[in-house]
C-alpha cells in the first residue's frame, strides 16, 4: 500500500461526458502528480500541483483541469469526453516540490468511454 | 527539450540470467534518476533509485550504474526470476525541476 487513494477505481462513461477522478496523498506529501496510461503506453505527465498551487503542465488537454484543495486532495476534471481518453489515469505524491523525491503511486482510476 | 530514452522496449531473459536496462538523459542538470517497475494492471512502484554524486547503488539482486559525462544510466538485475517480469520506467529529474521525464519503458519476460 503506498498511502496513495484513488477514486473511483473503475469508471465508464459515454462520449461528451465529464467526469472527475480523486486522490489523496500519502500523509505529509505537499506533492501531487497526474498521469495518463493508455494501454501497452508509458507514462505520460499532466500536471503536478504543490501545496494548492500548480507546479509544472506536461501534455494536458485544454478539456482537462485539475486542482489541488487545502486539504491537499487532488481532483482531475475530464470533459467532452473521446474515445481515446480511455486510459489508466494514476496519481503520485512525493514530499517536495522541486521533484527530486520519489514518487509514490495510487492504484489508478480505469477510465472506459463507450 | 528535455528527453529520456530508454532501451530496449523489450527483453526476454531465461531464469536466473542477468538483464540490463539502459536510459539516456538530454539534460544535463539532471541529479535524480529513479527507477520503477510496473506490473501488469498495477501501480508503478520504486524499486531503486541515485542521485548524481554517486556512480553506483545496489540493493541485492538489483543495481544502478550513473555515467554523468555520457548522460546516461542503466538498471542491472542479476539471477533474474518469474516475478522480474514486468515493464520498467527509468526518469530523470533535476534541481529546482518540476517535471519527471519518464523513458518509454521496458518490458521484460523472465522465461522459467
Amino acid at each position: 500500500d503506498s498511502g496513495v487513494t484513488q477514486t473511483p477505481k473503475h469508471l465508464i462513461t459515454a462520449t461528451g461526458q465529464r467526469v472527475t477522478l480523486r486522490c489523496s496523498p500519502r500523509s505529509g506529501d505537499l506533492s501531487v502528480y497526474w498521469y495518463q496510461q493508455s494501454l501497452d503506453q508509458g507514462l505520460q505527465f499532466l500536471i503536478q500541483y504543490y501545496n494548492g498551487e500548480e507546479r509544472a503542465k506536461g501534455n494536458i488537454l485544454e478539456r482537462f483541469s485539475a486542482q489541488q484543495f487545502p486539504d491537499l486532495h487532488s481532483e482531475l476534471n475530464l470533459s467532452s469526453l473521446e474515445l481515446g481518453d480511455s486510459a489508466l489515469y494514476f496519481c503520485a505524491s512525493s514530499v517536495a516540490a522541486d521533484d527530486n523525491q520519489p514518487q509514490h503511486f495510487g492504484d489508478g482510476t480505469r477510465l472506459s468511454i463507450l | 527539450g528535455e528527453n529520456v530514452e530508454q532501451h530496449p522496449s523489450t527483453l526476454s531473459v531465461q531464469e536466473g540470467d542477468s538483464a540490463v536496462i539502459k536510459c539516456t538523459y538530454s539534460d544535463s542538470a539532471s541529479n535524480y534518476f529513479p527507477w520503477y517497475k510496473q506490473e501488469l494492471g498495477k501501480r508503478p512502484q520504486l524499486i531503486i533509485d541515485i542521485r548524481s554524486n554517486v556512480g553506483e547503488k545496489k540493493d541485492q539482486r538489483i543495481a544502478v550504474t550513473l555515467n554523468k559525462t555520457a548522460k546516461h544510466f542503466s538498471l542491472h538485475i542479476t539471477e533474474t526470476q518469474p516475478e522480474d517480469s514486468a515493464v520498467y520506467f527509468c526518469a530523470a529529474n533535476r534541481i529546482g525541476g518540476f517535471k519527471t521525464i519518464f523513458g518509454a519503458g521496458t518490458r521484460l519476460f523472465v522465461k522459467a
